[in-house]
């Protein structure tokens, strides 16, 4: 079935450092790779998203690039903000399977000034 | 455009009571609206599809006699967690299917004391 791999965390950076969050995913039919985030208290918000291979989706600095060959949709940013502290979720959506979503278990960012 | 309200966003009651939480599309119809939990550092889970206006389709483990939900409109969907026990605190998390994609509400913390 499909599932999402996420590099587990905690993950603490200090300002203006590099991040990468591993994701990696396994899928029956061809997906749409999505990044969520959640900051304290608050629900999911959309991130950035890609639809098909090599679709590099971007947001806020943000940015991951859909794999079908390594079958990853690793997340990244070049320098990271004290706001940007959050959980971070990677999720696929498969129209194969109705279109559900498959999250992975979420990396906590903390970034420390 | 593509608004999820989720309503109450946080909610305390006494054991062996019941809880509503609501769901409602506020600029779009949704015929399918996806039911979440999330456990304290763990992803959110996929609990119910709800349908407009047949029965809700839930996904194996949960209690359907627990956990009722009811999609009787296009717009709105309400998630009741019957006879709630401490063990059923958690984050529940609300999605709708739209044009855009999947939007999702901001979550209700449920504490059951």
């Amino acid at each position: 079935g499909d599932s999402v791999t996420q590099m587990e965390g905690p993950v603490t950076l200090s300002e203006e450092a590099f991040l990468t969050i591993n994701c990696t995913y396994t899928a029956t039919g061809y997906p749409s790779l999505f990044w969520y985030v959640q900051y304290p208290g608050e629900g999911l918000q959309l991130l950035l998203k890609a639809t098909k291979a090599d679709d590099k989706g971007s947001n806020k600095g943000f940015e991951a690039t859909y794999r079908k060959e390594t079958t990853s949709f690793h997340l990244e940013k070049g320098s990271v903000q004290v706001s940007d502290s959050a959980v971070y979720f990677c999720a696929l959506s498969d129209q194969g399977t109705g279109n559900q979503f498959y999250f992975g278990t979420g990396t906590s960012l903390t970034v420390i000034p | 455009g593509a608004v999820v309200s989720q309503h109450p966003s946080r909610v305390i009651c006494k054991s062996g009571t019941s809880v509503k939480i609501e769901c409602r599309s506020l600029d779009f119809q949704a015929t399918t609206m996806f039911w979440y939990r999330q456990f304290p550092k763990q992803s959110l889970m996929l609990m119910a599809t709800s349908n407009e206006g047949s029965k809700a389709t839930y996904e194996q483990g949960v209690e359907k006699d627990k956990f009722l939900i009811n999609h009787a409109s296009l717009t709105l969907s309400t998630l009741t967690v019957t006879s709630a026990h401490p063990e059923d605190s958690s984050f529940y998390i609300c999605s709708a299917r739209n044009s855009y994609g999947y939007t999702f509400g901001s979550g209700t913390r449920l504490t059951v004391v």
